[in-house]
């Protein structure tokens, strides 16, 4: 069975202050890794998609890598719209529902 | 703004009642999904149509729960007999079913329910 933990549930950092977000999963054949922010109380909205690993995708100040056991989503000088909670999921080969962790809600404080 | 609708937005019923969502997709994807979102958790897989056809159901989906999308176009998911374990945000989504970019699935605004 699929599995996707993201570390860590929360994370605070003050505004200019880069971090990272981790996604680590477990899949029988990965079809695609993908990383989707939420506002409260709204869907997901799609960021990036990744395929294999070494490949990276940037948006903004965001920028997402992919190992063959985990990814990790990079933000570069956050600012306080960044504020939101990230997820990451898997599909894997054989199907087409994506599997969700939990996510990790991130907060720029000014 | 041709992003995937979902109405109601917010449905607040009683215990024992029967209620129904509706989703329209992206106009041009052929893939539609359901999933159940509750308060601190990421969204979980309900099931999943191409063009009318129900391809994939989670365990997650009880005989309680029927989805349908007759056309291949907007989908209803109905709950009957609701319980307070149902309370949470239904998001659907979809998604094109073939080419470079198919595995992509964007989400709609999803809709609160509140069982009382």
């Amino acid at each position: 069975e699929d599995q996707v933990t993201q570390s860590p549930e929360a994370l605070r950092l003050q505004e200019g202050e880069s971090s990272s977000l981790n996604c680590s999963y477990t899949v029988s054949g990965l079809r695609g890794l993908f990383w989707y922010r939420q506002d409260p109380g709204k869907g997901p909205e799609f960021l990036f998609t990744l395929y294999s690993a070494g490949e990276e995708k940037e948006k903004e100040r965001l920028k997402a890598t992919l190992t063959k056991k985990e990814s990790f989503l990079h933000i570069t000088a956050p600012k306080p719209e960044d504020s939101a909670t990230y997820l990451c999921a898997v599909r894997e080969t054989s199907g087409s529902r994506l599997t969700f962790g939990e996510g990790t809600q991130l907060t720029v404080n000014p | 703004d041709t992003g995937v609708s979902q109405n109601p937005r917010h449905k607040i019923t009683k215990r024992g009642q029967n209620v129904t969502f509706r989703c329209d997709p992206i106009s041009e994807h052929n893939r539609l999904y359901w999933y159940r979102q509750t308060l601190g958790q990421g969204p979980e897989f309900l099931t999943y149509f191409q063009n009318e056809a129900q391809l994939e159901k989670s365990r997650l989906l009880s005989d309680r729960f029927s989805a349908e999308r007759p056309k291949g176009s907007f989908s209803t998911l109905e709950i009957q007999r609701t319980e307070q374990g149902d309370s949470a945000m239904y998001l659907c989504a979809s998604s094109l079913g073939q080419g470079s970019s198919y595995n992509e699935q964007f989400f709609g605004p999803g809709t609160r329910l509140t069982v009382l």
